[in-house]
């Protein structure tokens, strides 16, 4: 699977809008964009994931960019339990099993 | 939305002895299910991969005699660290994965806490 960037940590203030970006120059045309996070203490929790076009969930954003190299995960109003660990990872399906290898991510801390 | 659950959440032991961790699928069928381990501060790094009925296929670096998996259903699988030792304390998450609207959706387990002592 290819690789991606993320910054380390990132801030926010609880209430505001938080655009965590993600670097993929590397992507194919068939790896698929996933966002998981993880709170502190506990497994990997889901939060989107995308092909090419933007995508909206009850969590969160994902912005794609037209070439693919990149991608933003929007929190519309982050709150103190956003705080954790984000991770963007590249995830090939091409007709196989496929697994999801992380990344170090970014910590995003949200203060009150 | 599908759930993985795992027990124990955390366990203690000493050194020597071995520990079983079980995960399980709760509300579907998994296709496949993997085992993660996490050192304090660090991102997951993916132990195993197992699918139902067949053996586990192992992460280079990954001694496959010390870390046993069983898959014997669709809705269980357990991880057995055998001859424990202080470096094994780890955190351990498990996933399970099947087939949605022709995609693999992965979700994880809570993650069970192992210290050796």
């Amino acid at each position: 699977d290819a690789k991606t960037t993320q910054p380390n940590s990132m801030e926010s203030n609880e209430e505001e809008p938080v655009h965590l970006p993600c670097n993929h120059s590397t992507i194919s045309g068939t790896d698929y964009i996933h966002w998981y996070r993880q709170l502190p203490s506990q497994g990997p929790e889901y939060v989107i994931h995308g092909l090419t076009s933007n995508v909206n969930n009850r969590m969160a954003s994902l912005a794609i960019a037209e070439d693919r190299k990149s991608s933003t995960l929007i929190l519309h109003r982050a709150t103190l339990r956003d705080a954790a660990v984000y991770y963007c990872i590249l995830r090939n399906y091409g007709g196989s099993q496929g697994n999801l290898i992380f990344g170090k991510g970014t910590k995003l801390s949200v203060k009150p | 939305g599908a759930v993985v659950s795992q027990h124990p959440s955390w366990v203690i032991c000493k050194s020597g002895t071995s520990v079983k961790i079980e995960c399980r699928s709760l509300d579907f069928q998994a296709t496949t299910m993997f085992w993660y381990r996490q050192f304090p501060k660090q991102s997951l790094m993916l132990m195993a991969t197992s699918n139902e009925g067949s053996k586990a296929t192992y992460e280079q670096g990954v001694e496959k005699d010390k870390f046993l998996i069983n898959h014997a259903s669709l809705t269980l699988s357990t991880l057995t660290v055998t001859s424990a030792h202080p470096e094994d304390s780890s955190f351990y998450i498990c996933s399970a994965s099947y087939l949605a609207g022709g995609l693999y959706e992965q979700y994880f387990g809570p993650g069970t806490r192992l210290t050796v002592t």
